[in-house]
């Protein structure tokens, strides 16, 4: 099945700079390809996601880029701000093992004001 | 409009009883999901319908998991006999569609803590 590698766990950074979280998946069949962030106590919630077809996607302060080849992807984040500080997940679902999610596990994103 | 709703929030358990954690998916969503989800870990998946058909339970870790959605819309998942690697939070997810690279909206999850 599927594995998805997430780095790093935690990710500590001042207020203004950019984040970048990177993740590795295992199954070369996965063409899908989203970005939650949980905060304490919190559902996760999508804040973007890219399918195999594109290589970047881009959501205001908020990026993720694709490298099929490599099997691997990153999310960044850039004018962190304090409200950005969170848990963030990646995940991965090939085509053929259903539809189900396999996550990264996790970073801990840390913006300090 | 309303996202997904589960309940209770929390549940307490001693070991050996039997659970019960609901989910209400979104309106007029095809696929529901449940995952499991350990302190300071990511979800993991435990099973999937596509309406009231459960199409792939291979995530749930014993035989003392089980879910049902009888009829394609709210969803219960089952622990019998709790024991302590139980506790976790239960997240449920949905989408509307049945493709696999459908957005799925997740709740706000069921700690469950078994003592």
């Amino acid at each position: 099945g599927e594995n998805v590698e997430q780095h790093p766990s935690t990710l500590s950074v001042q207020e203004g700079d950019s984040a970048v979280i990177k993740c590795t998946y295992s199954d070369s069949a996965s063409n899908y390809f989203p970005w939650y962030k949980q905060e304490l106590g919190k559902r996760p919630q999508l804040i973007i996601d890219i399918r195999s077809n594109v290589g970047e996607k881009k959501d205001q302060r908020i990026a993720v880029t694709l490298n099929k080849t490599a099997k691997h992807f990153s999310l960044h984040i850039t004018e962190t701000q304090p409200e950005d500080s969170a848990v963030y997940f990646c995940a991965a679902t090939p085509n053929n093992a259903g539809n189900m999610l396999t996550f990264g596990g996790g970073t801990r994103l840390m913006v300090k004001p | 409009g309303a996202g997904v709703s589960q309940s209770p929030r929390y549940k307490v358990a001693k070991r050996g009883q039997d659970v019960a954690l609901r989910c209400d998916p979104i309106s007029g969503h095809v696929s529901l999901f449940w995952y499991q989800q350990a302190l300071g870990q990511g979800p993991e998946f435990l099973t999937y319908f596509q309406n009231e058909a459960q199409l792939d339970k291979s995530g749930l870790p014993s035989d003392r998991f089980f879910a049902e959605r009888p009829e394609g819309s709210v969803s219960t998942l089952k622990i019998q006999r709790t024991q302590q690697e139980d506790s976790a939070v239960y997240l449920c997810a949905s989408s509307l569609h049945r493709g696999p690279r459908e957005t799925q909206y997740f709740g706000p999850g069921t700690r469950l803590l078994v003592l």
